[in-house]
């Protein structure tokens, strides 16, 4: 079946532009993830959905950043008058349910943002 | 914060030897912990998924322990291939927030053939 997408692959934009950012689930998972990985790191937790819901948003570094998922599927991240400091690789995971310890995260291929 | 460690940061192997990886974790209150597999310009793939309850998983020629009391995680990889050469990243989920995936920096792995 259709793993999770992301859209678009690649964005270059400029500092103080607004962006917006693409995940489609795999259909049929309730928990959403977003995160994001800057080079050589990590990924780092940004957000959470269940559902349409965010149920853990502790991760946005600051209000440029905001995500819906308004008919609890796909999803939209939100960028508001980027910095080259938001340059980084932007990765959706989904998972079927959430709190459930034997269920893994399932990525998608992610969206690399350049901001110059 | 729950910090996760990875050592070493970078590993070059010839062909066919066998090879652990190492992840640590702070906080031995977690929900469970993964080990993933990215390859460059690409998403992360699952490799084991190790519940806090289990010692160790395996699949093919990959086997991963989990000992939560002293907050390590070992990745072992069996007769490696080039095939293998990708970056390996450890994630734990907390068990007192349940939502928050801490992934450590990674181990850069080349399998020279």
């Amino acid at each position: 079946g259709a793993g999770v997408s992301q859209t678009p692959s690649n964005k270059v934009t400029e500092k103080g532009k607004y962006v917006e950012l693409r995940c489609d689930p795999i259909s049929g998972h309730t928990a959403l993830y977003w995160y994001r990985q800057s080079l050589g790191q990590g990924p780092e937790f940004l957000i959470y959905f269940q559902g349409t819901g965010a149920a853990d948003d502790s991760g946005l570094p600051n209000d440029r950043f905001f995500a819906v998922r308004p008919e609890g599927s796909v999803s939209t991240l939100k960028i508001q008058r980027t910095e080259r400091g938001d340059s980084a690789v932007y990765l959706c995971a989904s998972s079927p349910h959430s709190g459930r310890a034997w269920e893994t995260q399932y990525f998608g291929p992610g969206t690399r943002l350049l901001v110059l | 914060k729950q910090e996760v460690t990875q050592i070493p940061a970078a590993l070059s192997v010839p062909e066919g030897e066998n090879l652990v990886l190492n992840c640590s974790f702070t906080d031995s209150a977690i929900y469970n912990l993964q080990w993933f597999r990215q390859d460059p310009g690409k998403g992360l793939t699952s490799l084991l998924l190790i519940q806090s309850s289990q010692r160790e998983q395996t699949s093919g020629r990959l086997n991963a322990s989990l000992d939560k009391s002293s907050g390590r995680s070992t990745l072992y990889i069996a007769a490696s291939q080039p095939g293998d050469s990708a970056t390996y990243l450890c994630a734990v989920r907390e068990a007192n927030t349940g939502n928050q995936f801490y992934f450590g920096t990674g181990t850069s792995l080349t399998v020279i053939p």
